[in-house]
């Protein structure tokens, strides 16, 4: 199956920095990806829709200038956590949809596990 | 609003049992279901997927799940389980192919040796 690669697995920042979280598709070109936030026992809920050369949709609720979200080639998204606080520590999830397929599928990445002290 | 549900959270089964888990979804009209597992450490796995036809759908490693429509339901089973089958389990469904996926809560399935 289609290959989506998330970078970095983990990462540990102090209150205050921002992060950067990466999300590729390595064998096919995604107009469209999807960013998600786990927490612990809980579902994957949607943040923002990454569409290719365009502003993402941000699901109601998600601050769009605190979690900055870039598309801007058809194999990479990022997701940028502003400012980031204790309570912005979670599990991020990406997701991708191979631009030529129509099956409706999602290709998620491994997700990043973001730690803010 | 437009949901998925699924009815168990924590589900602890022996080797060798039978496994149902379900799932209903509150959306009209045509709707894709899709089954997807996450083992402990690793990433979303999809597990099997309905889009037309059979309403029985079988996926990898033995699961298969039924799409009722009268009953908008999508459980997943599979005749025996085996510890390796601890993980969790995701169903989602989205509306038309380019939609985005709406998940459940995931059910946990613990498989005693």
């Amino acid at each position: 199956g289609a290959v989506v690669s998330q970078h970095p697995s983990w990462v540990i920042c102090k209150s205050g920095t921002s992060v950067k979280i990466e999300c590729r598709s390595l064998d096919f070109q995604a107009t469209t990806m999807f960013w998600y936030r786990q927490f612990p026992k809980q579902s994957l809920m949607l943040m923002a829709t990454s569409n290719e050369g365009s502003k993402a949709t941000y699901e109601q609720g998600v601050e769009k200038d605190k979690f900055l979200i870039n598309h801007a080639s058809l194999t990479l998204s990022t997701l940028t956590v502003t400012s980031a606080h204790p309570e912005d520590s979670s599990f991020y999830i990406c997701s991708a949809r191979d631009s030529t397929g129509n099956t409706g599928e999602l290709f998620f990445g491994e997700g990043s596990r973001l730690t803010v002290l | 609003a437009q949901s998925v549900s699924q009815h168990n959270h924590h589900v602890i089964l022996s080797e060798a049992a039978s496994l149902e888990l379900g799932c209903n979804y509150s959306y009209g009209g045509t709707v894709n279901l899709f089954w997807y597992v996450q083992y402990p450490g690793q990433h979303l796995q999809l597990l099997l997927k309905y889009f037309s036809g059979d309403p029985l759908v079988k996926g990898i490693k033995g699961f298969e799940a039924e799409f009722i429509k009268s009953k908008f339901s999508f459980n997943l089973r599979k005749p025996s389980v085996q510890w390796s089958d601890t993980a969790e389990y995701f169903c989602a469904v989205n509306k038309g192919s380019q939609g985005n996926l709406i998940f459940g809560k995931g059910t946990k399935l613990s498989v005693k040796p």
